[in-house]
């Protein structure tokens, strides 16, 4: 079974550009969350979609935004980026239950904004 | 406010002996929780889980011990290997609602298993 996927790897983007990040979730897994691991804050949630709808959402700015298609592969688009948005952008799926199962992650893209 | 913390930067720890990392929660609504494992640039490893109507939980090398009063749970690896060396963390969920999809997860402890 393929694992998750997620594209680009990597990433180096200028202050004020977009940027849209990739996350094909394992085969069968409807659900998809995004987090941002960063140095100070570590990994934060920043939302969580299912069958195409948004579920949960962290405490982020409107800059950060996602999707998710109806074959459950999902994008997150930044917009407007600025410096303290450098950081790993992790996605993890699972079948929507979460809990005991677990969320199998992604091996990242590493954003890096000049 | 942190929900989830573990106090440990870093754990140092011979080979074949016993790694014990450690992780404290506030949050009273926590019905699951985690431990994963990851090496840099790769995204995290699932490891354990254990219910909070638990106390225990084994997998192989693996054991999580959940206090409920304490809110406090421990991974135990024993034996340590080499190859154990990496980041853990420590994360946790609450049940459904607003809730979905969402792990709150811990600083991370570097383990460092000596040969």
């Amino acid at each position: 079974k393929a694992g998750v996927t997620q594209t680009p790897r990597y990433l180096i983007k200028t202050r004020g550009q977009q940027v849209t990040l990739s996350c094909s979730p394992i085969s069968g897994h409807r659900s998809v969350s995004w987090y941002q691991q960063t140095p100070g804050q570590g990994l934060q949630f920043l939302f969580e979609y299912f069958s195409e709808t948004q579920r949960n959402k962290g405490n982020f700015p409107g800059r950060f935004s996602g999707r998710q298609f109806s074959n459950s592969r999902s994008e997150m688009n930044v917009s407007t980026l600025e410096l303290g948005d450098s950081a790993l952008y992790l996605c993890a799926s699972s079948e929507g239950t979460g809990g005991a199962y677990g969320y199998t992650f992604g091996s990242g893209t590493r954003l890096t904004v000049v | 406010d942190q929900q989830v913390k573990q106090n440990s930067p870093s754990l140092s720890v011979q080979e074949g002996r016993i790694s014990i990392l450690n992780c404290d929660y506030t949050n009273s609504m926590f019905d699951y929780f985690l431990w994963y494992k990851k090496y840099p640039a790769e995204g995290p490893t699932f490891l354990i889980s254990i219910s909070s109507i638990k106390d225990k939980n084994e997998d192989g090398r693996f054991t999580v011990f959940l206090n409920k009063s304490a809110k406090h749970l421990s991974l135990h690896i024993v034996p340590s290997q080499p190859g154990d060396s990496a980041v853990y963390f420590c994360a946790a969920s609450e049940a459904g609602g607003t809730s979905y999809g969402k792990l709150t997860f811990g600083q991370g402890t570097i383990l460092t298993v000596h040969p």
